[in-house]
């Protein structure tokens, strides 16, 4: 079974700091990415997804992330992050080949200083 | 933008009570989906409907759930007889052809006590 990890799971940051998230999953065959993101007493919302192409995917609000085959991963940056970017931070993956559902990631939990 | 609908937001209930969670999905999608998210864990996956069946369901989705497609527009989620660990947030979501994103609702807070 294909399994979705984000290894951390709280990340406090500053105002205009770089941000990078880790996403790492466990099946080697074709898969569909994707990042959600959950501001606080909100709905799960798409951040950005990959289905093929570019492994550099740009998504909302300034976010981007990359989709490295041999590392099994999809780490999400943000070069800047502001306060209103205080949110749990989901990646989960869909493999074709099991159905059709997402497989989520723990999820961590941001937290901009202002 | 097309949103996914769910009804109530909040739900308190009594264990051993049955609830219906309701979702009126994006009219054009195709596959439709309940996936929960206890207190502080992951989001998981329950059950994927399509072509008016159930195409996949996780070992949470025992005999106590149940959905249902009743009039072509609502998804209804149904768990017949609630227990404490129930609790949770209900999410439903929705997608059209493959290459499209998930779309999820704002969710049904569950609260048995």
């Amino acid at each position: 079974a294909q399994s979705v990890s984000q290894h951390n799971h709280h990340v406090i940051l500053s105002e205009a700091a770089s941000l990078e998230l880790g996403c790492n999953y466990s099946y080697g065959g074709t898969v569909n990415l994707f990042w959600y993101v959950q501001y606080p007493g909100q709905h799960l919302q798409l951040l950005l997804k990959y289905f093929s192409g570019d492994p550099l995917v740009k998504g909302i609000k300034g976010f981007e992330a990359e989709f490295i085959k041999s590392k099994f991963s999809f780490n999400l940056r943000k070069p800047s992050v502001q306060w209103s970017d205080t949110a749990e931070y989901f990646c989960a993956v869909n493999n074709n080949n099991a159905g059709n559902m997402l497989t989520f990631g723990g999820g961590t939990r941001l937290m901009v200083k202002p | 933008e097309p949103e996914v609908t769910q009804t109530p937001s909040h739900q308190v209930t009594q264990m051993g009570q049955e609830v219906i969670l309701r979702c009126v999905p994006i009219s054009n999608h195709l596959y439709f989906y309940w996936y929960r998210q206890i207190l502080g864990q992951k989001v998981e996956f329950l059950v994927s409907f399509y072509n008016n069946e159930i195409s996949e369901k996780s070992e949470i989705f025992d005999d106590q759930f149940s959905v249902e497609r009743p009039d072509g527009s609502n998804f209804t989620l149904k768990i017949r007889s609630t227990k404490l660990e129930d609790s949770a947030m209900y999410f439903c979501a929705s997608r059209g052809d493959r290459v499209n994103g998930y779309t999820f609702g704002s969710g049904t807070r569950l609260t048995v006590v």
